[in-house]
């Protein structure tokens, strides 16, 4: 079992339309939680960021953490087309050196 | 240029040379890091730095070579490659304060025929 499950889709929705985005994980040892975004060709870009559980917000985007479930969300408000790219959950603790354990990425489309 | 660039972007090779990937940092992060990026499996990290003459190996280190005498580069290379090599290689770079936020390159998409 992955330390990281992320459904990789492809997931499509409409412009405007509210995008849930999914993680679970099996480590209790991780504490930080990020999200980050990948467009096609293009190195990951760090989106969202958390420590333990609880929500963060930041504009039409709002990260979501479940310690006693060990899920993770990533909401995305009024979807964009420029929002259609890869999107990566990653994780972290336990380390001394900052390894992060990535989810698979859910590839989205968002359609005007 | 600022930020984190990766040499080349696209290489094709055959199996059996040795490659070499670059990675260059201009914000003196102590610590940098190579990941693989294959579908199914996301990233996976090689090998990573915490600062010049010190690295070590990752979760998928076998066949690949690393080293750092500045801290600005850490270039990582394929002694031999292999087929299973093919994939995209991704640099990354963090402070040491805050390790786990990692800045990304725009990666190397290597094939190895």
């Amino acid at each position: 079992q992955k330390e990281v499950e992320q459904d990789p889709g492809p997931l499509s929705v409409p412009e405007g339309a509210i995008v849930s985005l999914n993680c679970t994980y099996s480590n209790s040892a991780f504490q930080y939680f990020m999200w980050y975004r990948q467009y096609s060709r293009k190195g990951p870009e760090l989106l969202m960021y958390t420590y333990s559980s609880g929500n963060k917000e930041d504009g039409r985007f709002t990260a979501q953490v479940d310690k006693s479930s060990k899920y993770i969300s990533l909401f995305i408000r009024d979807s964009q087309p420029s929002d259609s790219a890869t999107y990566l959950c990653a994780t972290e603790g336990g380390t001394s050196y900052g390894k992060l354990t990535f989810g698979q990425g859910t590839i989205l489309t968002v359609h005007p | 240029d600022a930020g984190i660039t990766q040499s080349p972007r696209y290489k094709i090779t055959e199996t059996g040379r040795q490659v070499t990937l670059m990675c260059h940092q201009t914000w003196s992060h102590s610590y940098m890091f190579w990941y693989r990026q294959d579908l199914g499996h996301g990233l996976r990290l090689i090998y990573y730095s915490a600062a010049a003459d010190i690295t070590d190996k990752g979760e998928v280190p076998d066949g690949y070579v690393v080293s750092r005498s500045k801290t600005e580069n850490f270039p990582l290379t394929l002694e031999s490659a292999t087929r299973s090599q093919t994939s995209v290689y991704f640099c990354a770079s963090s402070d040491a304060v805050a390790k786990n936020i990692q800045y990304f390159g725009a990666g190397t998409r290597l094939s190895v025929l």
